[in-house]
């Protein structure tokens, strides 16, 4: 089955620096790579998402990069703010028209914004 | 729009009682189910996900069972807890027969079992 790494289990930047968070994949086969958010005590939250045949996709100052032949993907948070502080999940999943059952979760990372 | 309802929020069980925990969603028909369980500090474990009425398959093998008595609730049970089943539990839908969609989810029921 698939399987998820990430990086780095916890994170610390100054408020307004910059924020990378990468994962990696096994199974070449997969396509669709989501990423939450979760505060304390809350539930997880989508941010953003990608497609296989999508190699960057951005929104404000989130951005998710995908290299399928070195099966990577990353999270970058560009200006970062104290309420950027949370947990962040990667995920990888099979999309087969409709076969869209199972995500495999990153073991998540603990990004701390210092003001 | 839709929304996803989990119940109860927080459960404190002694050891050996049994459980119940029910999630629903509304807004939508025919989604996909699913049941997470997250230990203090650790990442999400898929328990169970159900794609139909009935249809319920288990990741895990464990004390705990799923059922899905209608198409747009799913509740997760067990006969007996154990002090490992503390946790935070969260439910999760997601569109069915249509590709990359991501999961939904509730707010979570946070057990602790004494």
């Amino acid at each position: 089955g698939e399987n998820v790494e990430q990086h780095p289990s916890t994170l610390s930047v100054q408020e307004g620096d910059s924020a990378v968070i990468k994962c990696t994949y096994s199974d070449s086969a997969s396509n669709y790579f989501p990423w939450y958010k979760q505060e304390l005590g809350k539930r997880p939250q989508l941010i953003i998402d990608i497609r296989s045949n999508v190699g960057e996709k951005k929104d404000q100052r989130i951005a998710v990069t995908l290299n399928k032949t070195a099966k990577h993907f990353s999270l970058h948070i560009t200006e970062t703010q104290p309420e950027d502080s949370a947990v962040y999940f990667c995920a990888a999943s099979l999309n087969s028209g409709g076969s869209n059952y199972k995500l495999t979760f990153g073991k998540g990372t603990l990004l701390t914004v210092n003001p | 729009s839709q929304t996803i309802h989990q119940w109860p929020a927080t459960l404190v069980q002694p050891v050996g009682s049994p459980l119940s925990l029910e999630c629903t969603v509304e807004g939508t028909s025919n989604p996909n189910l699913y049941w997470y369980r997250q230990a203090a500090g650790r990442g999400l474990q898929l328990l169970f996900y159900s794609v139909g009425i009935g249809q319920i398959s288990s990741e895990v093998p464990q004390n705990l069972s799923a059922s899905r008595p209608q198409d747009r609730q799913f509740i997760l049970s067990s006969k007996k807890l154990l002090l490992s089943d503390s946790g935070f539990y969260l439910c999760a839908w997601s569109v069915r027969d249509r590709g990359y969609q991501p999961q939904h989810f509730g707010d979570g029921t946070r057990l602790s079992i004494l």
